[in-house]
């Protein structure tokens, strides 16, 4: 089946100016994972969905940054007043449950990402 | 919170040796283990996962080795060949990923 997609692959935009990232899970698939990968680093958590819900947002580094995923399936990563620093490839997962067994059905699935640049 | 070391950063192997890339964890609660690999400019792939209760998966030339008590794991990838070339993230897990800081595996024909 199809896996997961997000939309745009490269997003380029000027200081201060705001971003919306969209992420498809596979079908399916109730927990979403939004992470940050800047060059040459591992993926960097930013929050997770269970269903509708945002059942860890820990790991945004500030106010600047929203996600909502309201019909549990697709969802939107916002960038308020975006910063140079913000420039990193913004990369989605999707299991088929959450959970802290690391059971079968909590394998995480990528996206290609979405190569974001504050110019 | 979950902190996760990954060594060496670079590696490079003749093909046909092997390549062992290890990594040590802080939260003993950890119980998933996973390894992805990615190439340049495409999505992480997971190619293989050890849970807490086991010591050793194999997977053809891949294996995971766990050791819990001292919280360090290790990818063994044996017979290397050129497409194995990318940049290989260990993970550890309590409710999200927390990945290392990856290794670049260079196979040399």
């Amino acid at each position: 089946g199809a896996g997961v997609s997000q939309t745009p692959s490269n997003k380029v935009t000027e200081k201060g100016k705001y971003v919306e990232l969209r992420c498809d899970p596979i079908s399916g698939h109730t927990a979403l994972y939004w992470y940050r990968q800047s060059l040459g680093q591992g993926p960097e958590f930013l929050i997770y969905f269970q269903g509708t819900g945002a059942a860890d947002d820990s790991g945004l580094p500030n106010d600047r940054f929203f996600a909502v995923r309201p019909e549990g399936s697709v969802s939107t990563l916002k960038i308020q007043r975006t910063e140079r620093g913000d420039s990193a490839v913004y990369l989605c997962a999707s299991s088929y449950t959450a959970g802290t067994s690391g059971g079968l059905r909590e394998t995480q699935y990528f996206g290609p990402g979405t190569r974001l640049l504050v110019l | 919170g979950e902190n996760v070391e990954q060594h060496p950063s670079t590696l490079s192997v003749q093909e046909g040796d092997s390549a062992v890339i290890k990594c040590t964890y802080s939260d003993s609660a950890s119980n998933y283990f996973p390894w992805y690999k990615q190439e340049l400019g495409k999505r992480p792939q997971l190619i293989i996962d050890i849970r807490s209760n086991v010591g050793e998966k194999k997977d053809q030339r891949i294996a995971v080795t766990l050791n819990k008590t001292a919280k360090h794991f290790s990818l063994h990838i044996t017979e290397t060949q050129p497409e194995d070339s990318a940049v290989y993230f260990c993970a550890a897990r309590w409710g999200q990923l927390t990945f290392g800081s990856g290794t670049q595996l260079t196979v040399l024909p």
